[in-house]
């Protein structure tokens, strides 16, 4: 069992919807990231909060807002989101910053799968 | 552009056969590591390589890590239906966060 959860695991909005996805570990680590993956393709990093603060956002359109409550938890809260969006949102975390000196290996989620109608 | 290329994208073959998946880059990476991701669920990490040239086996998997840390293999040998997957790499450059490869798809027909 993944010692990430992610809920929920699918969810169906509409464009005008505001849902959230959440995401949790209980590892003791110190930074969290949500990938967004297309079908048959790689993950594509889209945020990473390193000691619960924003460090990288990869240029994601504000539709998307990540929050970082605090250590355990990561949530990404969706707005106006368009059918293009669809896709499975994963959230990981890893020991400690990216370029922190540690070898950064991510634990994954199973992912909240995701459809804009 | 992708900074990390698999090859080959897609793999289909059947059970008992070997194969090798590339990942290749113009970039020196500090540590490479390779997931597996099953449908449905997210990657899983099988290895971290750090040390170029580095071999490490996982029971019928053989990483390897190229001695210029820029590039690295993975070798499976006699395939079950279990194997089948999306295999990453994922490179460290000790800057940002993981770079993942483009993926390869395999598929082991039984």
């Amino acid at each position: 069992d993944t010692e990430v959860t992610q809920t929920p695991k699918h969810l169906v909005m509409g464009m005008t919807n505001k849902k959230s996805l959440k995401c949790e570990q209980h590892m003791g680590h110190r930074a969290m990231y949500w990938y967004k993956q297309k079908a048959k393709k790689p993950p594509e990093l889209m945020f990473v909060y390193s000691y619960e603060k924003l460090s990288i956002n990869e240029s994601v359109p504000s539709r998307f807002s990540p929050e970082c409550p605090n250590s355990s938890l990561l949530n990404l809260h969706l707005h106006a989101l368009q059918p293009e969006d669809s896709a499975l949102y994963l959230c990981a975390s890893s020991q400690d910053r990216p370029g922190g000196g540690n070898t950064g290996e991510l634990f994954f989620g199973e992912g909240s799968r995701l459809t804009v109608l | 552009t992708q900074l990390l290329e698999q090859s080959p994208q897609f793999l289909s073959i059947q059970e008992g056969e070997n194969l090798t998946v590339y990942c290749n880059s113009s970039s020196v990476f500090s540590s490479l590591q390779w997931y597996r991701q099953e449908p449905g669920e997210g990657p899983v990490l099988l290895v971290t390589v750090v040390t170029g040239g580095e071999v490490k086996k996982l029971k019928r998997l053989t990483f390897q890590f190229g001695d210029a840390r820029k590039d690295s293999s993975l070798h499976i040998t006699a395939a079950q239906p279990g194997d089948t997957g999306l295999y990453l790499c994922a490179g460290d450059t000790g800057r940002r966060a993981l770079t993942f490869g483009s993926g390869t798809r395999l598929q082991v027909q039984p």
